[in-house]
C-alpha cells in the first residue's frame, strides 16, 4: 500500500485566496482525522470522520474551514478566505478500527503533511 | 479534559548516550498510550503503544511502561543513535473515542 497520500506537499498563497488540500487515506481504513501542526499549538485535531460522515469537527477554528469525504477514498479540507495565521503543516491521518472499539487501540497512519503558506 | 505533558526540548545527547523522555497523561478514564516519532519533512509514525496500566511498549530499541499510578508513559533507549534525531511526540486515546491527544513533541538531538 502507498500509505496516506496528501497534495499539494507546499501550497504558497495570498491572503484572500481559497485553499484545498487533499487527501487519499489507505484502502480499507475506516476513519480519517485532520491535523493542523504549528509551532506554537502543536498538533491539533481538526475533525475526523468515520466511515465517511464527521464525528467530531469542534476543532475546526472556524467557518473559514470546511472538510468533506465524499467517499472511503478521497477527503479535502478547504479554506476561503485563507488568512496569515493559517500557515501550518496540515496531516491527514487514517486508521481501522472495525467498528467496537472493544480493546483495540486506534493506530493512526499520517501522510506526509501538506506545508500552506498564507502570505 | 485529557491531556499529555512532555518535556521541554531539545533534548541533546551524544551517540551511544542513554535517553529518557518524559510524558504524564490527565486522562478520565483507562486510555491507551502512544509514542510516534516524525523524522524531518515526514509525517508521524507510530513508534510503540501500551493500551493497559503496567503494559510495556518497545520497538527500535525504545521502551516505555504504562504507569497508572504516576500516569506517565516515559520513553526510554538504552544507546541512542544520530538517526534517532527526530521529534518524539507522547499521545493518548480514550477507550470510548477514537481520537488521539498529543504532547507539543520534543526534539531530540543526537550527535556523533
Amino acid at each position: 500500500d502507498a500509505g496516506v497520500i496528501q497534495s499539494p506537499r507546499h501550497e504558497v498563497t495570498e491572503m484572500g485566496q481559497e485553499v484545498t488540500l487533499r487527501c487519499k487515506p489507505i484502502s480499507g481504513h475506516d476513519y480519517l482525522f485532520w491535523y493542523r501542526q504549528t509551532m506554537m499549538r502543536g498538533l491539533e485535531l481538526l475533525i475526523y470522520f468515520n466511515n465517511n460522515v464527521p464525528i467530531d469537527d469542534s476543532g475546526m477554528p472556524e467557518d473559514r474551514f470546511s472538510a468533506k469525504m465524499p467517499n472511503a477514498s478521497f477527503s479535502t479540507l478547504k479554506i476561503q478566505p485563507s488568512e496569515p495565521r493559517d500557515s501550518a503543516v496540515y496531516f491527514c491521518a487514517s486508521s481501522f478500527r472495525q467498528g467496537a472499539r472493544a480493546s483495540g487501540a486506534n493506530v493512526l497512519t499520517f501522510g506526509a503533511g501538506s506545508r500552506l503558506t498564507v502570505l | 479534559g485529557d491531556s499529555v505533558t512532555q518535556m521541554e526540548g531539545p533534548v541533546t545527547l551524544s551517540e551511544e548516550a542513554f535517553l529518557t523522555i518524559n510524558c504524564t497523561y490527565t486522562a478520565t478514564g483507562y486510555p491507551s498510550l502512544f509514542w510516534y516519532v516524525q523524522y524531518p519533512g515526514e509525517g508521524l509514525q507510530l513508534l510503540l503503544k501500551a493500551t493497559k496500566a503496567d503494559d510495556k511498549g518497545s520497538n527500535k530499541g525504545f521502551e516505555a511502561t504504562y504507569r497508572k499510578e504516576t500516569t506517565s508513559f516515559h520513553l526510554e533507549k538504552g544507546s541512542v543513535q544520530v538517526s534517532d534525531s527526530a521529534v518524539y511526540f507522547c499521545a493518548l486515546s480514550e477507550w470510548n473515542t477514537d481520537k488521539l491527544i498529543f504532547g507539543t513533541g520534543t526534539r531530540l538531538q543526537v550527535f556523533p
